[in-house]
């Protein structure tokens, strides 16, 4: 596609329930990340791909967090009994060139859990 | 690690004003530095970028960034803001040498005042 494309755009949740969140990267990208964005906090890492592989799971917050991606595209993130503190805006973003650093996000998906 | 800070959190400015926003970095090697910009409702996008060469680089709509290696500075500047520049402004760094994390700072959010 033209751009990175995220669903849902929003997801209401109860505590406790699962929720997948899905990311489709610009055609052709090979690296994909996933940024997690609370108020006042800034961008915080998550996890990036090289492909298929996750060479740094380094920030995910705890094992209830997960992500895979498959045929070198489209990636989805996993959380598992949802804590109301996991509430954010999960943004994805790809890039074309590895080892530059030069990321092109999508609009987000934007996680309420109550 | 690497890590990347932002002194302003918030700025409020005149149309016309000049605006310089701080960011220091953290990281021992070589750095490709970044400005990222949110504008309201819509999502990250790149505003400009360093890799090397001449350390004073220029990206759209007239914003500007100089690359101090000695501070670990990468300040954005424009010499003359307008209402349309309201948004939150994100520097971050992509540190070489195999760490492959884009690393962001908590952001400043600009509201210019018509």
């Amino acid at each position: 596609g033209a751009g990175v494309s995220q669903s849902p755009s929003n997801k209401v949740t109860e505590k406790g329930k699962d929720v997948e969140l899905r990311c489709d990267p610009i055609s052709g990208h090979t690296a994909l990340y996933w940024y997690r964005q609370s108020l006042g906090q800034g961008l915080e890492f998550l996890i990036y791909f090289q492909g298929n592989s996750a060479p740094d799971k380094s920030g995910l917050p705890s094992d209830r967090f997960s992500a895979e991606r498959t045929g070198g595209s489209v990636s989805t993130l996993t959380i598992q009994r949802t804590q109301q503190e996991d509430s954010a805006v999960y943004l994805c973003a790809s890039s074309l060139v590895l080892f530059t650093g030069e990321l092109f996000f999508g609009e987000g998906s934007r996680l309420t859990v109550l | 690690a690497q890590s990347v800070s932002q002194h302003n959190h918030h700025v409020i400015l005149s149309e016309a004003a000049s605006l310089e926003l701080g960011c220091n970095y953290s990281y021992g090697g070589t750095v490709n530095l970044f400005w990222y910009v949110q504008y309201p409702g819509q999502h990250l996008q790149l505003l400009l970028k360093y890799f090397s060469g001449d350390p004073l680089v220029k990206g759209i709509k007239g914003f500007e960034a100089e690359f101090i290696k000695s501070k670990f500075s990468f300040n954005l500047r424009k010499p003359s803001v307008q209402w349309s520049d309201t948004a939150e402004y994100f520097c971050a760094v992509f540190g070489s040498g195999g760490y492959q994390k884009v690393t962001f700072g908590t952001g400043t959010k600009l509201q210019v005042i018509p």
